[in-house]
Protein backbone atom coordinates (compact mmCIF):
# COMPACT_ATOMS: atom_id res chain seq x y z
CA UNK A 1 0.00 0.00 0.00
CA UNK A 2 1.74 3.24 -1.13
CA UNK A 3 1.12 5.74 0.88
CA UNK A 4 3.30 8.44 -0.53
CA UNK A 5 2.88 9.00 -4.79
CA UNK A 6 5.02 10.05 -6.90
CA UNK A 7 2.89 10.05 -9.97
CA UNK A 8 5.84 11.71 -12.47
CA UNK A 9 8.23 9.34 -13.34
CA UNK A 10 10.39 12.06 -14.83
CA UNK A 11 10.96 15.87 -15.27
CA UNK A 12 13.03 17.56 -18.22
CA UNK A 13 13.46 21.34 -17.28
CA UNK A 14 15.41 23.86 -19.16
CA UNK A 15 18.38 25.84 -17.04
CA UNK A 16 17.14 28.52 -15.42
CA UNK A 17 13.78 27.58 -15.41
CA UNK A 18 11.30 26.39 -12.45
CA UNK A 19 11.30 22.92 -11.34
CA UNK A 20 7.85 21.73 -10.12
CA UNK A 21 7.52 17.92 -8.34
CA UNK A 22 4.27 16.88 -6.86
CA UNK A 23 4.01 14.40 -4.29
CA UNK A 24 0.63 13.62 -2.82
CA UNK A 25 -0.20 11.04 -0.08
CA UNK A 26 -2.89 8.83 0.83
CA UNK A 27 -2.26 8.67 4.80
CA UNK A 28 -3.99 12.04 7.11
CA UNK A 29 -1.34 10.77 10.42
CA UNK A 30 0.97 12.52 7.69
CA UNK A 31 2.18 15.39 9.48
CA UNK A 32 6.57 15.81 8.87
CA UNK A 33 7.10 15.99 5.41
CA UNK A 34 10.72 15.53 3.45
CA UNK A 35 12.30 15.77 -0.07
CA UNK A 36 15.46 13.95 -0.43
CA UNK A 37 17.92 14.58 -3.78
CA UNK A 38 20.14 11.15 -4.50
CA UNK A 39 22.47 10.55 -7.18
CA UNK A 40 22.94 7.47 -8.67
CA UNK A 41 25.00 5.31 -6.27
CA UNK A 42 25.08 7.58 -3.81
CA UNK A 43 22.90 7.70 -0.74
CA UNK A 44 20.07 10.32 -0.76
CA UNK A 45 20.64 14.07 1.13
CA UNK A 46 18.52 15.88 2.61
CA UNK A 47 17.05 18.99 0.78
CA UNK A 48 14.39 20.52 2.90
CA UNK A 49 11.12 19.45 5.01
CA UNK A 50 8.04 20.90 6.73
CA UNK A 51 6.03 20.25 8.74
CA UNK A 52 1.97 20.32 8.63
CA UNK A 53 1.73 23.31 10.86
CA UNK A 54 3.03 25.41 7.73
CA UNK A 55 2.40 25.94 4.05
CA UNK A 56 5.55 26.70 2.89
CA UNK A 57 8.94 26.05 4.29
CA UNK A 58 12.00 28.12 1.81
CA UNK A 59 15.69 27.35 1.87
CA UNK A 60 17.52 29.57 -0.86
CA UNK A 61 17.03 28.43 -4.49
CA UNK A 62 14.16 25.72 -2.75
CA UNK A 63 10.75 26.00 -1.81
CA UNK A 64 8.00 23.34 -0.28
CA UNK A 65 4.25 23.68 -0.55
CA UNK A 66 2.03 21.79 1.07
CA UNK A 67 -1.89 21.51 0.74
CA UNK A 68 -3.01 19.63 3.68
CA UNK A 69 -6.49 19.52 2.29
CA UNK A 70 -5.21 18.30 -0.53
CA UNK A 71 -2.16 16.12 0.84
CA UNK A 72 -0.63 17.42 -1.63
CA UNK A 73 3.02 18.65 -1.42
CA UNK A 74 5.16 19.98 -4.32
CA UNK A 75 8.92 21.15 -4.47
CA UNK A 76 9.98 23.91 -6.52
CA UNK A 77 13.59 24.67 -7.66
CA UNK A 78 14.03 28.40 -8.81
CA UNK A 79 16.46 28.35 -11.06
CA UNK A 80 17.02 25.28 -12.30
CA UNK A 81 20.83 24.34 -12.31
CA UNK A 82 22.25 21.20 -14.11
CA UNK A 83 23.69 20.04 -11.33
CA UNK A 84 20.14 19.69 -9.66
CA UNK A 85 19.95 16.57 -12.66
CA UNK A 86 19.20 13.96 -10.09
CA UNK A 87 16.01 12.10 -8.30
CA UNK A 88 14.17 13.19 -5.78
CA UNK A 89 11.91 11.55 -3.12
CA UNK A 90 9.05 13.30 -1.15
CA UNK A 91 9.09 11.26 2.22
CA UNK A 92 6.52 11.47 5.25
CA UNK A 93 6.68 10.40 8.99
CA UNK A 94 2.89 9.77 11.08
CA UNK A 95 2.45 11.81 14.37
CA UNK A 96 2.23 8.60 15.85
CA UNK A 97 5.33 7.47 14.89
CA UNK A 98 8.49 8.46 17.37
CA UNK A 99 11.03 6.75 15.80
CA UNK A 100 11.50 8.72 13.04
CA UNK A 101 10.57 6.29 10.61
CA UNK A 102 9.63 7.57 6.83
CA UNK A 103 8.01 6.43 3.89
CA UNK A 104 9.17 7.39 0.64
CA UNK A 105 7.57 7.49 -2.82
CA UNK A 106 9.12 6.07 -5.78
CA UNK A 107 11.16 9.05 -6.55
CA UNK A 108 11.18 11.81 -9.76
CA UNK A 109 14.17 11.59 -12.26
CA UNK A 110 14.91 15.58 -12.98
CA UNK A 111 17.11 15.99 -15.77
CA UNK A 112 18.10 19.82 -16.30
CA UNK A 113 18.83 20.59 -19.71
CA UNK A 114 21.15 23.35 -20.92
CA UNK B 1 29.84 16.89 12.91
CA UNK B 2 27.81 13.52 12.36
CA UNK B 3 29.03 10.94 9.55
CA UNK B 4 27.45 7.54 8.58
CA UNK B 5 29.76 5.07 7.21
CA UNK B 6 27.93 2.18 5.29
CA UNK B 7 30.37 -0.99 3.62
CA UNK B 8 31.16 -2.33 1.26
CA UNK B 9 30.21 0.21 -1.79
CA UNK B 10 29.26 -3.03 -4.07
CA UNK B 11 29.27 -6.57 -3.59
CA UNK B 12 28.43 -9.65 -5.84
CA UNK B 13 27.24 -12.28 -3.78
CA UNK B 14 26.78 -15.95 -5.50
CA UNK B 15 22.90 -17.28 -4.47
CA UNK B 16 23.19 -19.62 -0.93
CA UNK B 17 25.99 -17.36 0.69
CA UNK B 18 25.97 -15.16 3.80
CA UNK B 19 26.09 -11.53 4.03
CA UNK B 20 27.18 -8.88 6.07
CA UNK B 21 27.17 -5.19 5.57
CA UNK B 22 28.05 -2.83 7.96
CA UNK B 23 27.27 0.67 8.95
CA UNK B 24 28.80 2.90 11.86
CA UNK B 25 28.06 6.45 12.85
CA UNK B 26 29.97 8.93 14.50
CA UNK B 27 29.81 12.11 16.41
CA UNK B 28 26.24 11.38 17.62
CA UNK B 29 25.30 9.14 20.78
CA UNK B 30 21.90 6.86 20.68
CA UNK B 31 20.98 7.31 17.14
CA UNK B 32 17.85 5.80 15.85
CA UNK B 33 19.10 3.41 12.97
CA UNK B 34 17.31 2.24 9.88
CA UNK B 35 18.31 -0.16 6.60
CA UNK B 36 16.48 0.53 3.64
CA UNK B 37 16.26 -0.92 0.46
CA UNK B 38 15.43 0.55 -2.63
CA UNK B 39 14.56 -1.40 -5.35
CA UNK B 40 14.90 -0.65 -9.34
CA UNK B 41 12.28 1.89 -10.00
CA UNK B 42 10.98 1.93 -6.27
CA UNK B 43 11.47 4.34 -3.33
CA UNK B 44 12.98 3.10 -0.75
CA UNK B 45 11.59 0.64 1.58
CA UNK B 46 12.55 0.45 5.23
CA UNK B 47 13.37 -2.97 6.30
CA UNK B 48 14.63 -2.39 9.84
CA UNK B 49 15.08 0.06 12.63
CA UNK B 50 16.89 0.29 16.23
CA UNK B 51 16.45 2.89 18.41
CA UNK B 52 19.07 1.24 21.00
CA UNK B 53 21.92 -1.27 21.38
CA UNK B 54 19.91 -5.01 20.70
CA UNK B 55 16.66 -3.69 20.13
CA UNK B 56 15.70 -4.16 16.34
CA UNK B 57 12.33 -4.00 14.84
CA UNK B 58 11.87 -5.44 11.15
CA UNK B 59 8.95 -3.66 8.88
CA UNK B 60 8.40 -6.33 6.41
CA UNK B 61 9.08 -10.31 6.47
CA UNK B 62 11.98 -11.22 4.69
CA UNK B 63 15.56 -13.73 4.38
CA UNK B 64 17.54 -11.09 6.19
CA UNK B 65 18.08 -9.94 9.59
CA UNK B 66 19.70 -6.98 11.26
CA UNK B 67 21.96 -6.66 14.50
CA UNK B 68 23.26 -3.59 17.06
CA UNK B 69 26.05 -4.85 18.80
CA UNK B 70 26.45 -1.48 19.57
CA UNK B 71 25.31 2.19 19.83
CA UNK B 72 26.38 3.55 16.45
CA UNK B 73 26.77 0.18 14.52
CA UNK B 74 23.98 -1.10 12.73
CA UNK B 75 24.59 -4.91 10.77
CA UNK B 76 22.69 -6.27 8.36
CA UNK B 77 22.77 -9.86 7.35
CA UNK B 78 21.39 -12.71 6.10
CA UNK B 79 21.97 -16.28 6.59
CA UNK B 80 21.77 -17.40 2.59
CA UNK B 81 21.17 -14.84 -0.18
CA UNK B 82 18.37 -15.47 -2.60
CA UNK B 83 18.35 -13.80 -6.23
CA UNK B 84 15.45 -11.29 -5.06
CA UNK B 85 17.99 -9.73 -1.98
CA UNK B 86 19.72 -7.82 -5.15
CA UNK B 87 19.19 -4.14 -4.65
CA UNK B 88 20.55 -0.45 -3.57
CA UNK B 89 20.77 -0.79 0.63
CA UNK B 90 21.05 2.31 2.59
CA UNK B 91 21.63 2.50 6.37
CA UNK B 92 20.63 5.68 7.49
CA UNK B 93 20.72 7.69 11.15
CA UNK B 94 18.01 10.27 12.21
CA UNK B 95 18.41 11.98 16.08
CA UNK B 96 15.23 10.86 18.64
CA UNK B 97 12.64 13.04 18.81
CA UNK B 98 10.14 14.81 16.20
CA UNK B 99 10.50 16.45 12.84
CA UNK B 100 14.18 15.11 12.94
CA UNK B 101 15.21 13.89 8.87
CA UNK B 102 16.98 11.17 7.91
CA UNK B 103 20.68 10.94 7.21
CA UNK B 104 21.87 8.32 4.68
CA UNK B 105 25.21 6.48 4.26
CA UNK B 106 26.74 6.11 0.53
CA UNK B 107 24.20 2.79 0.20
CA UNK B 108 25.83 -0.64 -0.94
CA UNK B 109 24.61 -1.82 -4.39
CA UNK B 110 24.26 -5.92 -3.53
CA UNK B 111 23.92 -8.34 -6.63
CA UNK B 112 23.27 -11.83 -5.79
CA UNK B 113 24.59 -14.30 -8.80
Amino acid sequence: DQQVKQNSPSLSVQEGRISILNCDYTNSMFDYFLWYKKYPAEGPTFLISISSIKDKNEDGRFTVFLNKSAKHLSLHIVPSQPGDSAVYFCAARPRTDSWGKLQFGAGTQVVVTP
Amino acid sequence: SQTIHQWPATLVQPVGSPLSLECTVEGTSNPNLYWYRQAAGRGLQLLFYSVGIGQISSEVPQNLSASRPQDRQFILSSKKLLLSDSGFYLCAWSRSGANTEAFFGQGTRLTVV
